[in-house]
């Protein structure tokens, strides 16, 4: 079965250091989209990509960083210069970007920074 | 500016009806609407193109209205599995970059 798959479900670091969140996807999806969760709040657009080698900014996208080098593959970075990154991480792709092609979600990687 | 839902919260009896409104400052194009289990990811709804289009599924049921930039989302006979919360999703004024409305959590009691 197609879906996309985050990993690790939970991730634990140290304050300072850098971590890479992994997010796959084999639905054959042009655009992908990595969103932050904070406790009992809304999603929160970090960075989107409609194809490969291409990406754009969110509205948080400060202290994180991402690539797009397979169209499968959509890498999330969160950085030591961001500020407050433990929150729940989403990953979501789509067929064409477009209106009517709807968000398909990972399970999601819970960060926890200490 | 994502869009604004109201209300923020709801709590129901199992039976009871609810309308969760999703309301933008641009112009919408389309709206979608998801469902999300706490510690789940969000679940998609149903899907609204058309300006004036209602969808339904099962006793869920849904409205867009495009002069008024506004979408609601109609929950009949609500069920405790209906409980979570509720997100309207969107393109940003008809690019690729899309984003979620503020959210409204529904609580239905037995």
């Amino acid at each position: 079965d197609g879906g996309i798959t985050q990993s690790p479900k939970y991730l634990f670091r140290k304050e300072g250091q850098n971590v890479t969140l992994s997010c796959e996807q084999n639905l054959n999806h042009d655009a992908m989209y990595w969103y932050r969760q904070d406790p009992g709040q809304g999603l929160r657009l970090i960075y989107y990509s409609q194809i490969v080698n291409d990406f754009q900014k969110g509205d948080i996208a400060e202290g994180y960083s991402v690539s797009r080098e397979k169209k499968e593959s959509f890498p999330l970075t969160v950085t030591s210069a961001q500020k407050n990154p433990t929150a729940f991480y989403l990953c979501a792709s789509t067929k064409s970007g477009q209106s009517n092609s709807p968000l398909h979600f990972g399970n999601g990687t819970r960060l926890t920074v200490t | 500016q994502q869009p604004v839902q109201s209300p923020q919260a709801v709590i129901l009896r199992e039976g009871e009806d609810a309308v969760i409104n999703c309301s933008s400052s641009k112009a919408l194009y389309s709206v979608h609407w998801y469902r999300q289990k706490h510690g789940e990811a969000p679940v998609f709804l149903m899907i609204l193109l058309k300006g004036g289009e209602q969808k339904g599924h099962e006793k869920i049921s849904a409205s867009f209205n495009e002069k008024k930039q506004q979408s609601s989302l109609y929950l009949t006979a609500s069920q405790l599995s209906y409980s979570g919360t509720y997100f309207c999703g969107t393109d940003d004024s008809g690019t690729y970059k899309y984003i979620f409305g503020t959210g409204t959590r529904l609580k239905v009691l037995a």
